[in-house]
């Protein structure tokens, strides 16, 4: 089963670009990585998704290393309002199941 | 606003009683999956429905049962409650094969 490894928490200022890594050792060939932020008591919400090399959309970028072992999820000028976490997600087919594998998540705190 | 609903959105039981948590897909997506999330941690994979088929399942015993209906909504019941039981229940809702899914806002379940 994959298993992934994220920091628990980082501090960062408006402004900044904030980068989190995830690793993800166990990856399957045909999986994808993808990234949620989760506010307090409210559902997770997707960021972005990704394969390999780099994803960009209108809110974040996802950077995958040709071993797709780690991603990066960049989050530009961040605000106070990124204060949140974000969870990694892989998939991981096992023998008989389906496993969707959460990260433990990163408590982003964003400082004015 | 994701177009998930789950009822209802807090519930206090009693330990060894039953409940039923409900989920009203985002039209048009025919996957659903429920998670476990205990406060401070992420959450965790229970099932995942396609087609009204359990299709995937993560490490949680028996007790914890779902069905799909043809409308595509859905319903966890977990008998015999336990104390660590006591959690936020998120139901998710995607395409098959996608990773990218959309969350309700959950169920605070305490078990008391």
């Amino acid at each position: 089963l994959a298993k992934t490894t994220q920091p628990i928490s980082m501090d960062s200022y408006e402004g900044q670009e904030v980068n989190i890594t995830c690793s993800h050792n166990n990856i399957a060939t045909n999986d994808y990585i993808t990234w949620y932020q989760q506010f307090p008591s409210q559902g997770p919400r997707f960021i972005i998704q990704g394969y390999k090399t780099k994803v960009t959309n209108e809110v974040a970028s996802l950077f995958i290393p040709a071993d797709r072992k780690s991603s990066t999820l960049s989050l530009p000028r961040v605000s106070l309002s990124d204060t949140a976490v974000y969870y990694c997600l892989v998939g991981d087919r096992g023998q008989s199941n389906y496993q969707l594998i959460w990260g433990a998540g990163t408590k982003l705190i964003i400082k004015p | 606003e994701t177009g998930v609903t789950q009822s209802p959105t807090h519930l206090i039981k009693t330990r060894g009683q039953q409940v039923t948590l409900r989920c009203s897909s985002q039209s048009g997506h025919n996957t659903v999956s429920w998670y476990q999330q205990a406060l401070g941690q992420g959450p965790q994979f229970i099932f995942q429905y396609y087609r009204e088929e359990e299709n995937g399942r993560g490490n949680f015993p028996p007790r914890f049962s779902g069905l799909q209906f043809p409308n595509y909504s859905s319903e966890l019941n977990v008998n015999a409650l336990e104390l660590d039981d006591s959690a936020l229940y998120l139901c998710a809702s995607s395409f098959v094969g996608g990773v990218e899914a959309f969350f309700g806002q959950g169920t605070r379940l305490t078990v008391v």
